[in-house]
């Protein structure tokens, strides 16, 4: 069975500042990772996934990832947080061919001026 | 990318009345859909899958009788709240993708009042 597991329901950052948001895993089979972005009543959009190759994921906004087999992670990360990217965050992993999504509890991130 | 489109956003409705969510694939044809429910300030839980043509599998504690999910074309799956309750209330997501091969694209999600 996946599951996982978002540390920090709440992440407060300065404008301009790093953003880093946790998610670890675990899965008995390889794998396939997602970043998903809540903005408040509205649907999801996904920001980036790995499924296979290159460990390092490029997103849409400025945002990347990185899949770490031994750490079981795949925080996201953005270099420099903007105002617009005030949103709720969710990780989600699923089996390759699988169909069931598991979710993380989500991170709301909050981005001062 | 390609779009999801719910309908309605936002629907109220009363105590005992039925009321139907809709889940279109715009530019794609969907051969699996996904209905979530997610409280306030909660994650998204998967409440059931459906593919084209067949039954809907439900996640275990899914009511099948008081959520009916049809999927009857390969654009369209449709949640129906039966005799809705207060506790029905909640926020309700669709996602629907190509094959299992490909990510799945999500709604916008239906907000539920019953009143």
């Amino acid at each position: 069975a996946q599951s996982v597991t978002q540390l920090g329901s709440h992440v407060s950052v300065s404008e301009g500042a790093l953003v880093l948001l946790r998610c670890n895993y675990s899965s008995s089979v390889p794998p396939y990772l997602f970043w998903y972005v809540q903005y408040p009543n509205q649907g999801l959009q996904l920001l980036l996934k790995y499924t296979t190759g290159a460990t390092l994921v490029k997103g849409i906004n400025g945002f990347e990832a990185e899949f770490k087999k031994s750490e079981t992670s795949f925080h996201l990360t953005k270099p420099s947080a903007h105002m617009s990217d005030a949103a709720e965050y969710f990780c989600a992993v699923r089996r390759e061919y699988g169909n069931k999504l598991v979710f993380g509890a989500g991170t709301i991130l909050r981005v001062k001026s | 990318g390609a779009v999801v489109s719910q309908h309605p956003s936002r629907v109220i409705c009363k105590s005992g009345t039925s009321v139907k969510i809709e889940c279109r694939s715009l530019d794609f044809q969907a051969t699996t859909m996904f209905w979530y429910r997610q409280f306030p300030k909660q994650s998204l839980m998967l409440m059931a899958t459906s593919n084209e043509g067949s039954k809907a599998t439900y996640e275990q504690g899914v009511e099948k009788d008081k959520f009916l999910i049809n999927h009857a074309s390969l654009t369209l799956s449709t949640l129906t709240v039966t005799s809705a309750h207060p506790e029905d209330s909640s926020f309700y997501i669709c996602s629907a993708r190509v094959d299992r091969d490909t990510e799945a694209f999500f709604g916008q999600g239906t907000r539920l009042t019953v009143v």
